[in-house]
């Protein structure tokens, strides 16, 4: 089977750059998915890495590495609002995707 | 707007009653799935569809069913609903081709 870990809290101030990282088991999968969940919300996506890399979308980064079987998402910038979980999740084929058990962020003033 | 619908957004049963969650998307996506949220579990996958009549069981399928007879439709069904079932039910759907997954509202399920 799959499995993801990430760490289940990181704190940061307003401003600040903060990494979230999700290392995986695996023995095969298309691509590293993260996702950000609001208090209440339904998940929202927000980047996707097929291959190893940074993949850049305003203040977000993804990082994907598959020889090390891990992953990290950076927010630069950071913002009150930028306070929510976020997940990261492997897609292992088609609609299969399997999530990790989330990072809640929180930003203070 | 681009959107997944879910009915009903709240609801509190009893053991055993069955009960049928429905959800809709309007973006004509070929994919789409049901997941169930539990503290400290994160977004566990139930059940999942490549297109009408193709479903296919995710990681936690047990007391569930799904049907996909329209492709804009797929809902979760549970005949005999039991009290380790209540959780937060979310469905989402995604384009052939496409990475992003685009998520309903979610359905907070109470069997008491």
């Amino acid at each position: 089977g799959q499995s993801l870990e990430q760490p289940s809290e990181v704190t940061a101030v307003e401003g600040a750059i903060v990494q979230i990282n999700c290392t995986y088991q695996t023995s095969g999968f298309y691509g590293l998915s993260w996702y950000q969940q609001h208090d209440g919300g339904a998940p929202t996506f927000l980047s996707y890495n097929a291959l190893d890399g940074l993949e850049e979308t305003g203040r977000f980064s993804s990082f994907l590495s598959r020889s090390d079987s891990y992953g990290y998402l950076l927010l630069q910038e950071l913002q009150m609002k930028d306070s929510a979980s976020y997940f990261c999740a492997l897609n292992t084929g088609f609609q299969k995707l399997v999530f990790g058990t989330g990072t809640r962020l929180l930003v203070s003033p | 707007e681009a959107q997944v619908t879910q009915n009903p957004r709240y609801l509190i049963t009893v053991t055993g009653k069955k009960l049928t969650v429905t959800c809709s998307q309007n973006m004509n996506h070929e994919y789409m799935s049901w997941y169930r949220q539990d503290p400290g579990l994160g977004l566990r996958q139930i059940y999942y569809s490549m297109n009408v009549e193709v479903t296919d069981k995710g990681d936690v399928p047990e007391g569930y069913k799904v049907s996909r007879k329209e492709k804009r439709n797929f809902p979760l069904i549970l005949e005999s609903p039991s009290p380790n079932q209540t959780s937060l039910y979310f469905c989402a759907s995604r384009g052939q081709g496409e990475e992003t997954q685009y998520f309903g509202p979610g359905t907070r399920l109470l069997v008491l």
